[in-house]
């Protein structure tokens, strides 16, 4: 597979703050990213997504921001929510239309 | 709109026999659909990329004879993992690709297989 198999980071927040999840990708000629929510025994749920001529993007409570000089892309949710608390993937589009995942953070929210 | 479907959700079955898992793009029509596996804790792998009326793309490290994938429709794939071994065990993903947004990918619910 394309993606690295390796131990899930976690990010614990209260319940109503600001949430940061980062994500590195790998190639510099990706044009487009999304990023996904997977709750446990589900299938990824897009959450919002960006092309490489943006550096923002808003969506509701959810903000995208890609720094293509840096090859870094971070997802902020705000006032997160116990329903937020979920494992999210960034994914990069490839050649085919193939997607690359990241590694996945853990969110987990405490009420 | 843009719902895909995977059958069975979960199954168990005895070391050495085969399961089919279908995955189905319910209200769009889909030329390419994905399969994934997905170990606890860990990301989505992708395992191969099938083609509506042609062979799938396999990824590097994934054995085709073992993990067979027919895309007879432009709304159905299946994979059937072949003589299956405890180490198959895994969550199974799949993910459609609408035609008309060639950008957007879909996923099902995943299909959670355990060989005993």
């Amino acid at each position: 597979g394309e993606s690295v198999g390796l131990h899930l980071p976690t990010l614990s927040v209260q319940e109503g703050d600001n949430s940061i999840i980062n994500c590195a990708y790998s190639n510099s000629a990706s044009d487009y990213f999304i990023w996904y929510k997977q709750e446990s025994g589900k299938g990824p749920q897009f959450i919002i997504d960006i092309r490489s001529n943006m550096d923002k993007r808003q969506g509701q409570r959810v903000t995208v921001l890609l720094n293509k000089t840096v090859k870094h892309l971070s997802l902020q949710i705000a006032a997160t929510q116990p329903g937020d608390s979920a494992v999210y993937f960034c994914a990069e589009k490839s050649q085919g239309g193939k997607l690359i995942f990241g590694q996945g953070t853990e969110l987990s929210v405490k009420p | 709109g843009a719902v895909v479907s995977q059958h069975p959700s979960r199954v168990i079955c005895k070391s050495g026999t085969s399961v089919k898992i279908e995955c189905r793009s319910l209200d769009f029509q889909a030329t390419t659909m994905f399969w994934y596996r997905q170990f606890p804790k860990q990301s989505l792998m992708l395992m191969a990329t099938s083609n509506e009326g042609s062979k799938a793309t396999y990824e590097q490290g994934v054995e085709k004879d073992k993990f067979l994938i027919n895309h007879a429709s432009l709304t159905l794939s299946t994979l059937t993992v072949t003589s299956a071994h405890p180490e198959d065990s895994s969550f199974y993903i799949c993910s459609a690709r609408d035609l008309d947004r060639l950008d957007t990918q879909y996923f099902g619910p995943g299909t959670r297989l355990t060989v005993l």
